[in-house]
């Protein structure tokens, strides 16, 4: 089962920003918090990812609370091509093994 | 971000018939990959974890007679559908490890199989 729950669905408007939030209240110290989106009919598309600290690359913004139980994902300005579905993921960053489990996500509706 | 290429990204195929489904790591190596499989309006489920020189650890209710998995480099891993039924029609996801200290997953762009 998923480690992580997050709101079924969202809408934002088009230029806005997007914030998705995700709770993983039974985190461990050495899992990481990774977001992937999924535009219809193509594989799931890497977005950032995070320890402990805010974390921003050219995509989004990631921001974890200080006790870790919950994040948030930030997409600065949402344009049409933004609507995916949006999953977050708890998982030990440095054991390649294990699995990336996909709960159902957040479907995302950027509108214009 | 690393770069993982899958083939054919669609196939149709008559029921009895195998299919086979290429998954490349471009420019890295992976010791790891993991072969999902994602019904219309679901989430994605794992099929099995694919080891480069061993054999493929299945998930519970995965036939693995009827899903081989071969890994045999560090850049590719196939997964081969036997027999393939109506039923076996989804979108099949391959991804690859990036080793390191925080292991991100990268996918492949999905194969979606059509039985007929």
């Amino acid at each position: 089962d998923a480690k992580t729950t997050q709101p079924p669905s969202m809408d934002c408007a088009e230029g806005r920003a997007a914030n998705l939030p995700c709770n993983h209240s039974t985190i461990s110290g050495n899992e990481y918090v990774y977001w992937y989106r999924q535009i219809h009919s193509q594989g799931p598309q890497y977005i950032i990812h995070g320890l402990k600290n805010n974390e921003t690359n050219e995509m989004a913004s990631l921001i974890i609370t200080e006790d870790r139980k919950s994040s948030t994902l930030i997409l600065p300005h949402a344009t049409l091509r933004d609507t995916a579905v949006y999953y977050c993921i708890v998982r030990v960053g440095a054991d390649y093994g294990q699995n990336f489990v996909f709960g159902p996500g957040t479907r995302l509706s950027v509108l214009p | 971000g690393a770069v993982v290429s899958q083939h054919p990204s669609w196939v149709i195929c008559k029921s009895g018939t195998s299919v086979k489904i290429e998954c490349r790591s471009l420019d890295f190596q992976a010791t790891t990959m993991f072969w999902y499989r994602q019904f219309p309006k679901q989430s994605l489920m794992l099929m099995a974890t694919s080891n480069e020189g061993s054999k493929a650890t299945y998930e519970q209710g995965v036939e693995k007679d009827k899903f081989l998995i071969n890994h045999a480099s560090l850049t590719l891993s196939t997964l081969t559908v036997t027999s393939a039924h109506p039923e076996d029609s989804s979108f099949y996801i391959c991804s690859a490890v990036l080793q390191g200290n925080t292991g991100e997953l990268f996918f492949g762009e999905g194969s979606r199989l059509t039985v007929l």
